[in-house]
């Protein structure tokens, strides 16, 4: 069983300020992704990597891919209250069909 | 462009009462079809998962099944829920051999089992 721990499971920070999420696990993948959450809806995506060593940015948000491709993190930078919700990492294996969803972090970002 | 929709989007019903949430996708074909659990502010539990018709893969022995009696239709179902049912069930798709494992997901059905 393919399992994806991440850390931490909460946080919470004050506007301006920066923060990384951890996605950690001993499989390795064939590709990740990570979502944000709004409560009372579906997750929506932010990125992709697929390569070992992979850095992605997203305006604020920067996204590496582990060179094992076995982890992930998410940095924010200067972060704001919009950004508040709850991150998914998932890896995908078995041809990118298998999904395999993180714990969850849910960051909120005060004014 | 391409939709998923789930319906209902809220439910309640009582212990022992049978289940059918259904799950349809617009705008693409041989689409890979997911049920998801999510417990409130946590990760997403995967249920079942198809990648054709009549074809599915169940992730977690429970009192759940599923069905795909269409290339674009997944439907969740029980027989008598249990109190442990609750929570907030998603559907996702992945377009057919396209794409790296990206997921696009429905809205959403909450389950309150009483």
């Amino acid at each position: 069983t393919q399992l994806l721990e991440q850390s931490p499971q909460f946080l919470s920070i004050q506007e301006g300020e920066n923060l990384t999420v951890y996605c950690n696990s001993s499989s390795v993948f064939s590709s990740l992704q990570w979502y944000r959450q709004e409560p009372g809806e579906g997750p929506v995506l932010l990125v992709t990597v697929v390569t070992g060593g992979e850095v992605k940015k997203l305006k604020r948000l920067t996204f590496q891919f582990g060179d094992a491709r076995k982890d992930s993190s998410l940095h924010i930078t200067a972060a704001q209250p919009g950004d508040t919700g709850l991150y998914l990492c998932a890896g995908t294996s078995g041809g990118y069909q298998k999904v395999t969803f993180g714990t969850g972090t849910k960051l909120q970002v005060i004014p | 462009s391409q939709t998923i929709h789930q319906w209902p989007a809220t439910l309640v019903q009582p212990v022992g009462s049978p289940l059918s949430l259904e799950c349809t996708v617009e705008g693409t074909s041989n689409p890979n079809l997911y049920w998801y659990r999510q417990a409130a502010g946590r990760g997403l539990q995967l249920l079942f998962y198809s990648v054709g018709i009549g074809q599915i893969s169940s992730e977690v022995p429970q009192n759940l099944s599923a069905s795909r009696p269409q290339d674009r239709q997944f439907i969740l179902s029980s027989k008598k829920l249990l109190l442990s049912d609750s929570g907030f069930y998603l559907c996702a798709w992945i377009p057919f051999r396209a794409g790296k494992g990206e997921q696009y997901f429905g809205p959403g059905t909450r389950l309150t089992v009483t």
